[in-house]
């Protein structure tokens, strides 16, 4: 298994449209968990943390399972700039070690 | 908003050269990261130093790989030999905190592209 996994997509989606990205990690001794987003050659940019809580930045919602080992996130009302790849990061146990999962790529369209 | 700079942001060498890619972490940051992404594929981690010392590497990181702080400022990772699949976008990040358990994220370079011959 994986260590982080997600569909690859790619989600084509219209304008306004809602789209949810799911990731599961196979390490259960994980502790942190992020979103990033990454544009064409581009470095990731961190779009979120992930809390046990759930957590919510304006149109982007993140949660949280760690009973199943699953890490959600979901767009409302998509911007074309939303387009870009969608990466589900995880940190082990003291954070020195970062797994990035292959990502979701994104496109909207207008 | 203070950066992570990367230099250079291109490198073309000769396969068995040396190279030395170069990072500027965020000034009160304390611990460092390099990544690396073939063209098409995933981001993987390859080490994380803190302290003038490596905390944790990955398979990827064997004898040919080294890193460094020579100084205050910079952050260096040194491929000995390259070998053409080095070829690759090389990612360092900083982070100012302890990673563990408190949900901090990493701030990245905007990379440097590294084209083996």
């Amino acid at each position: 298994r994986k260590e982080v996994e997600q569909d690859p997509g790619p989600f084509n989606v219209p304008e306004g449209a809602t789209v949810a990205f799911n990731c599961t990690y196979s390490n259960s001794a994980s502790q942190s968990f992020f979103w990033y987003r990454q544009d064409c050659r581009k470095e990731p940019k961190l779009l979120m943390s992930v809390y046990s809580s759930g957590n919510e930045d304006g149109r982007f919602t993140a949660q949280l399972n760690r009973a199943s080992q699953y890490i959600s996130l979901l767009i409302r009302d998509s911007k074309l700039s939303d387009s870009a790849t969608y990466l589900c990061v995880v940190s082990n146990t003291g954070g020195f070690k970062t797994i990035f999962g292959a990502g979701t790529r994104l496109f909207v369209k207008a | 908003e203070p950066e992570v700079t990367q230099t250079p942001s291109h490198q073309v060498t000769q396969m068995g050269q040396e190279v030395i890619l170069r990072c500027v972490p965020i000034s009160n940051h304390l611990y460092f990261y390099w990544y690396r992404q073939i063209l098409g594929q995933k981001v993987e981690f390859l080490v994380s130093f803190y302290n003038n010392e490596i905390s944790e590497k990955s398979e990827i990181f064997d004898d040919q790989f080294s890193v460094e702080r020579p100084d205050g400022s910079n952050f260096t990772l040194k491929i000995r030999s390259t070998k053409l699949e080095d070829s690759a976008m090389y990612f360092c990040a900083s982070t100012p905190t302890t990673p563990s358990g408190s949900n901090q994220p990493q701030h990245f370079g905007d990379g440097t592209r590294l084209s083996i011959l």
